[in-house]
């Protein structure tokens, strides 16, 4: 079946513009997540959907960061304002639950470069 | 936030050549080991999921082990080959919830 998939692939902004960033997960799955990686560093958690429960934010690193799941599907995280130190490749994961030893399904990540 | 390392950072070996690397974690409130293969362009690609001491599990020519006392997994790769050549990461998610704290992979490159 379809995995993950996420849109766009690239994208290069300007600083201080928006962005917006868009993750379908594999059908059925109940939990969302959003990691990031930037350059030289490890996979960093941002934030988490699960069902209708409130999402954990506690990774977003700046109120500038924002994302919603709308009807328990797709997501879409979206960056204001953007700066340099946002530069990154963004991946999103699905889940089928939320247990702890649930695989996350990971999309193939939308690289973003703020010039 | 819990703290996972990896280790080496990088590898690199002959085709044929059999390797294996390390992930260590907090060996209290140990609840799951997740492995990882993240080949470049292409979506981190889930390998193993691992849970109980001296678990050992396999898919092909990769497999892993399990140590949650002493906090630490092994991943080994018999024969490697060009098609090996990948970051392979470990995470364990928080006890608090199921996202994941990932270490900082290490990058294989497996020459012909």
């Amino acid at each position: 079946g379809a995995g993950v998939s996420q849109s766009p692939s690239n994208k290069v902004t300007e600083k201080g513009k928006d962005v917006e960033l868009r993750c379908d997960p594999i059908s059925g799955h109940t939990a969302l997540y959003w990691y990031r990686q930037s350059l030289g560093q490890g996979l960093e958690f941002l934030i988490y959907f699960q069902g209708n429960s409130a999402p954990d934010k506690s990774g977003l690193p700046s109120d500038r960061f924002s994302a919603e799941r709308t009807g328990g599907s797709v997501s879409t995280l979206t960056i204001q304002r953007t700066q340099q130190e946002d530069s990154a490749v963004y991946l999103c994961a699905s889940s089928l639950g939320h247990y702890r030893t649930d695989t996350q399904y990971f999309g193939p990540g939308t690289r973003l470069t703020v010039l | 936030i819990l703290n996972v390392e990896q280790s080496p950072q990088s590898l690199h070996v002959q085709e044929g050549d059999s390797t294996n690397f390390t992930c260590s974690f907090p060996s209290s409130n140990f609840y799951a080991l997740h492995w990882y293969r993240w080949e470049t362009a292409k979506s981190p690609e889930a390998l193993f999921v691992m849970t109980l001491n001296g678990d050992e599990k396999k898919k092909g020519r990769i497999s892993a082990t399990l140590n949650t006392k002493e906090g630490y997994s092994y991943l080994y790769i018999k024969g490697s080959q060009p098609e090996d050549s990948a970051t392979y990461l470990c995470a364990s998610p928080e006890t608090s919830g199921s996202r994941l704290t990932f270490g900082e992979g290490t990058q294989l490159t497996v020459n012909p």
